[in-house]
């Protein structure tokens, strides 16, 4: 069954530097997603990725972060200076159409700022 | 803004049925999920409604309310394997927005 991939599965970094989390969706898949979970607190929404552009985005994706769909396969997270707060798990999900489908969700790649 | 309820914990004994229920006040609707999820890895799909009614797969069903903003999941014949977290979520635009989840223990 196909299903969304994630590297790397853990990412410890220092502070103010920059990470790039990456995703292989679902290969016929159109709209790209990512969230986020704090240790003990919800799914987050951050960002929705759709015909390589952004779709909509929450609140907490400020300026420190972007998305890309580098080639026809991958999609990626790069947050630009990590803080202490970005300490999450961050997952990627996949959807095949607008309506009536779901998101699968890849394993998710937790981060670690030090 | 979204707003989704859910019970924090529920415990129930083995072969037993449990029902998580779950309100939402969100501006905007297009379908509710349940998600499962166990600690430390992703949520995993269980159902899907967007029109009233009951929907059912197995040992899951969903039900929806869109009137009352309220949905439920029942999960039948409890295993331990289903000690998890059980999200729900609503679907508005292009995002889903989670409850906090309801961690159910399921006791031999």
């Amino acid at each position: 069954e196909p299903e969304v991939t994630q590297t790397p599965s853990h990412q410890v970094t220092q502070m103010g530097q920059e990470v790039i989390l990456r995703c292989v969706p679902i290969s016929n898949h159109l709209y790209f997603y990512w969230y986020r979970q704090i240790l003990g607190q919800k799914v987050e929404f951050l960002v929705s990725f759709y015909n390589n552009e952004i779709s909509e985005k929450s609140e907490i994706f400020d300026d420190q972060f972007s998305v890309e769909r580098p080639d026809g396969s991958n999609f990626t997270l790069k947050i630009r200076s990590t803080k202490l707060e970005d300490s999450a798990m961050y997952f990627c999900a996949s959807q095949g159409r607008p309506e009536g489908d779901t998101q699968y969700f890849g394993p998710g790649t937790r981060l670690t700022v030090l | 803004g979204q707003n989704i309820d859910q019970p924090t914990e529920m415990t129930a004994t083995e072969g037993a049925i449990v029902q998580i229920n779950c309100t939402y006040q969100t501006s905007g609707f297009n379908g509710l999920f349940w998600y499962q999820q166990h600690a430390g890895e992703a949520p995993t799909f269980l159902s899907y409604n967007v029109l009233d009614g009951l929907e059912e797969k197995g040992r899951f069903s969903s039900f929806l309310s869109r009137s009352k903003g309220y949905s439920y999941l029942l999960l039948k014949e409890l295993q331990m394997k289903d000690s998890a977290s059980y999200l729900c979520a609503v679907r508005s635009d292009y995002k889903l927005s989670f409850g906090a989840g309801t961690t159910v223990t399921v006791r031999a």
